[in-house]
């Protein structure tokens, strides 16, 4: 069974601060990473995308991804309280087929 | 351009009755999948078809189905209605044009089902 386990949440940051989310996976041929926001009583939303080892950015995004450890983490940098919802680990583990393995999520609350 | 569109927004039913839920892609795009969300949980995989073929199937009974049609949409059917099948179901499409578009999902807003 293909697994992506998240940090248990839910994780309160103060306005400004760093969040860090992080994600491990089971699967070791997995070549696609995903981070979804999703807001309560919304859709998943993609924010992020990583496929090689190391960090990428986007805007105050910071995905970074270490294959040989099996871990994603997502860094979101001087966090607003409109980053407050929960963040969702994806892994594409179906290959051409794209078949998501989601985990459970993290809930996020940035007080202002 | 119009995002993933799925209906109905909300539906109740009771156990044993039978439901079916609809998606229109993306334009453009060729590849539908489904998901289920149960509260506090993540979405979890039902089906992907790809050109009206299917493409995975996720670990869900024989009471799941689905197919997609030859304008891309789709409709997911359950049969024999579990408590346990209460969830958002998501809808999902993406386009087919180099990887980093290629894996790009797009949800719908989803259909929340209430089995009583």
């Amino acid at each position: 069974q293909k697994e992506v386990e998240q940090n248990s949440g839910p994780l309160s940051v103060p306005e400004g601060a760093i969040a860090s989310l992080n994600c491990t996976y089971s699967d070791r041929v997995s070549q696609s990473f995903f981070w979804y926001r999703q807001y309560s009583g919304k859709s998943p939303e993609l924010i992020m995308s990583i496929y090689s080892n190391g960090d990428k950015e986007d805007g105050r995004f910071t995905a970074q991804l270490n294959k040989a450890s099996q871990y994603v983490s997502l860094l979101i940098r001087d966090s607003q309280p409109s980053d407050s919802a929960t963040y969702l680990c994806a892994v594409n583990s179906g290959g051409s087929n794209y078949k998501l393995t989601f985990g459970k999520g993290t809930l996020l609350t940035v007080n202002p | 351009d119009a995002g993933v569109t799925q209906s109905p927004t909300h539906l109740i039913k009771t156990r044993g009755q039978q439901v079916t839920l609809r998606c229109s892609p993306i334009s453009g795009h060729k590849s539908v999948s489904w998901y289920q969300q149960v509260l506090g949980q993540g979405p979890q995989f039902i089906f992907q078809y790809y050109e009206k073929e299917e493409r995975g199937r996720g670990n869900f009974p024989d009471r799941f189905s689905a197919r997609q049609f030859p304008n891309y949409s789709s409709e997911l059917n359950v049969n024999a209605l579990l408590l346990g099948d209460s969830a958002l179901y998501l809808c999902a499409s993406r386009s087919d044009r180099g990887r980093t578009t290629n894996e790009k999902l797009f949800f719908g807003s989803g259909t929340q089902l209430s089995v009583l």
